[in-house]
């Protein structure tokens, strides 16, 4: 069956970077598109972009262009996603999701989500 | 605030049917492109409900439904459960900001 774990949870400071990773498995890591979403306390999903596990190209929303980077190790299966500079207001669930590969992107399974919280 | 906008909240007896609206624009629904939902339960990851406008996956009951129309789409819930209690975010694509766009979600409570 289709699995996405995440990685566990962050604490960082304003001004840092963090890394979250997703582990992929029961299906071929390559064929599907993946995407990073996350929710914000109390407010909605946010998309952030998606990477290409078979090429590595990327695609991410304008709000964090320039601040993150997704990237994936094929050998494992794995997909990261890093977003610097953090603001308090990055504070959030972030979650990893698959595409389903339907003709427009729709996310048919996700990750268990990894809470990110940026204090000072 | 969201791209996509939906009723804060909604509410219905066990048993009855309620929808939830999702209401976008020319360069989103109006544009031709799919609607997508998905459930929030609490501490859950969200699950998909509906793909390409009215398309279950395997495993979510017909009571649940989608439609889509001009620049909005709904999603219909008959025959309410206690555990149909949770958020429902409607999603689609805006071609304005090239990516993928959620509405501001709707919480359906269960009376």
């Amino acid at each position: 069956q289709v699995q996405l774990v995440q990685s566990g949870a962050e604490v960082k400071k304003p001004g840092a970077s963090v890394k979250v990773s997703c582990k992929a498995s029961g299906y071929t890591f390559s064929e599907s598109y993946m995407h990073w979403v996350r929710q914000a306390p109390g407010q909605g999903l946010e998309w952030m972009g998606w990477i290409n596990p078979n090429s590595g190209g990327t695609n991410y929303a304008q709000k964090f262009q320039g601040r993150v980077t997704m990237t994936r190790d094929t050998s494992i299966t794995t997909a990261y996603m890093e977003l610097s500079r953090l603001r308090s207001d990055d504070t959030a669930m972030y979650y990893c999701a698959r595409d389903l590969g339907y003709s427009e992107t729709s996310f048919d399974y996700w990750g268990q989500g990894t809470l990110v919280t940026v204090s000072s | 605030q969201s791209v996509l906008t939906q009723p804060p909240s909604v509410s219905g007896a066990p048993g009855q049917r309620v929808t939830i609206s999702c209401t976008g624009s020319s360069s989103n629904i109006g544009a031709g492109y799919d609607v997508h939902w998905y459930q929030l339960l609490p501490g859950t990851a969200p699950k998909l409900l509906i793909f390409g406008n009215s398309n279950r996956p395997s495993g979510v009951p017909d009571r649940f439904s989608g439609s889509k129309s001009g620049t909005s789409a709904s999603l219909a819930i008959t025959g309410l459960q206690a555990e149909d209690e949770a958020d429902y975010y409607c999603q689609s694509y805006d071609s304005s900001l090239s990516g993928v766009v959620f509405g501001g979600g709707t919480k359906l409570t269960v009376l």
